[in-house]
């Protein structure tokens, strides 16, 4: 059964990079089958999600974010990364990270969801 | 920006019905899923592509999706369903895929 565990560092200055690891274990993070992605959950925005990646390095960004966020992969560690810079105290929040599964095309819409999330990771920002 | 509006509560007896509902305008070209979030833990998937439970989650959770609206039904609510519920879906606004969240329902089972 996969496994995943997002860590961080807990409290950042806001300006600064937030940078955040997830580890998977129980199952291949170079499967063909599925993504790894990043959400988050504040008291005011709930849940959104943040952006998902191949283990190629493929990946998708949520609009409203993609200008400050990288994302990569490491496979041999069977790790993934999120940087969020520039952060503000909007940026306070629960980050998950989860494996997503692809739906069938539907009406010519791609969909990805997530079938297993990790533990959540409490990140302040905060001078 | 695309939204997926949710009620933000719903109560229901132990053992009777209850249907949270989920409205946005892309609902009738693209699949919705639904989560359970329990009190400090992460979301649990338990409805995928409209009406699909996933292995372990309880016959009683059903899902459907028709025209501008998304319903999960919970029939004969027990009280370990009290949680908040979250709907998902594709937002076909922007060129670039972008997924969002409904905004939860807080369901009371008493």
């Amino acid at each position: 059964q996969v496994q995943l565990q997002a860590s961080g560092p807990g409290l950042v200055k806001p300006s600064e990079t937030l940078s955040l690891t997830c580890t998977v274990s129980g199952g291949l993070i170079t499967s063909s089958s599925y993504f790894w992605g990043w959400i988050r959950q504040t008291p005011g925005k709930g849940l959104e999600w943040i952006g998902s990646i191949y283990y190629s390095g493929s990946a998708y960004h949520n609009p409203s974010l993609k200008s400050r966020i990288t994302m990569s992969v490491d496979t041999s560690q069977t790790q993934f990364f999120l940087e969020l810079r520039s952060v503000t105290a909007a940026d306070t929040a629960v980050y998950y990270c989860a494996r997503l599964e692809a739906s069938p095309f539907h009406f010519g819409v791609l969909a990805y969801y997530m079938d297993v999330w990790g533990r959540g990771t409490t990140v302040i920002v905060s001078s | 920006s695309y939204e997926l509006t949710q009620p933000p509560s719903v109560s229901v007896s132990p053992g009777h019905t209850a249907r949270i509902s989920c409205s946005g305008d892309a609902l009738p070209k693209t699949f919705a899923y639904w989560y359970q979030q329990k009190s400090g833990q992460a979301p649990v998937l338990v409805i995928y592509e409209d009406n699909k439970r996933p292995s372990g989650i309880p016959e009683r959770f059903s899902g459907s999706n028709s025209g501008t609206m998304a319903t999960l039904t919970i029939s004969g609510a027990q009280v370990e369903d009290e949680a908040d519920y979250y709907c998902y879906s594709t937002d076909t606004s922007v060129e670039l895929l972008n997924w969002v969240f409904g905004g939860g329902t807080k369901l009371t089972v008493l």
